[in-house]
């Protein structure tokens, strides 16, 4: 089942703060979070696991809260490279990855200077 | 920087032809993924592979078909295209642990005229 993220789109002046939520109706064993930019392959953000376990790369932070089936991710003053496409992917079984993973619609940010 | 490739990156062809698109990865990784994408839509997974001689559907129905005769080596085809087929077709790798970070090739976007 797809998983529901928001808001669709933001438009931020380069500094401010934003933050992108990812639900889903079923239970989630992990969230992944990667960015992709116009024309290019998504990039890898990090992961969220159940029991609280994170993987990333980027100075970008994550919450996951397995009882309500959420994950937030948070842009901290955002820089002109944050730009792109938001998705979040979830995966059906704890086993994580081997079955690929299912996207949400994507959240658009628009960093302006 | 991602070693996973893509070829072509662009093609267009006429309605009825076969075509295979390219991906392959030098790193090593058992699972392998195809993803269709529509411009600025989400990413829905079509093929999965979890190693050489494994090939599984994805959530997404398509008339594609893959093979994995190497572990290396992950390609797509489509017996006989047409203008629904015209997307994006990106191609993914993970390590065997589990949820493990995804490389995306480039992506090979296709157009059926």
């Amino acid at each position: 089942q797809q998983p529901v993220q928001s808001p669709q789109a933001v438009i931020l002046r380069e500094g401010e703060d934003a933050v992108i939520n990812c639900s889903s109706s079923k239970a989630l064993y992990s969230v992944h979070w990667y960015r992709q930019k116009h024309g290019e392959a998504p990039v890898f953000l990090m992961i969220l696991l159940k029991g609280g376990e994170q993987k990333g790369h980027e100075k970008i932070s994550a919450s996951f809260n397995e009882k309500k089936q959420q994950s937030s991710l948070y842009l901290t003053a955002s820089q002109l490279s944050y730009s792109g496409t938001y998705f979040c992917g979830t995966s059906k079984f704890s086993g994580g990855g081997a079955d690929g993973l299912t996207f949400g619609k994507g959240t658009h940010l628009i960093i302006q200077p | 920087e991602a070693d996973i490739y893509q070829t072509p990156r662009y093609l267009v062809i006429g309605t009825g032809k076969k075509i295979t698109l390219e991906c392959s990865q030098t790193m090593g990784h058992d699972k392998m993924y195809w993803y269709q994408q529509d411009p600025g839509m989400e990413l829905h997974l079509i093929h999965y592979s979890y190693g050489v001689n494994s090939t599984e559907k994805g959530d997404l129905s398509s008339e594609s078909t893959v093979s994995r005769i190497r572990t290396e080596h992950f390609p797509l085809t489509l017996e006989s295209a047409r203008p629904s087929h015209t997307s994006q077709y990106l191609c993914a790798s993970t390590a065997q642990e589990s949820n493990t970070e995804a490389f995306f090739g480039q992506g090979t976007r296709l157009t059926v005229v």
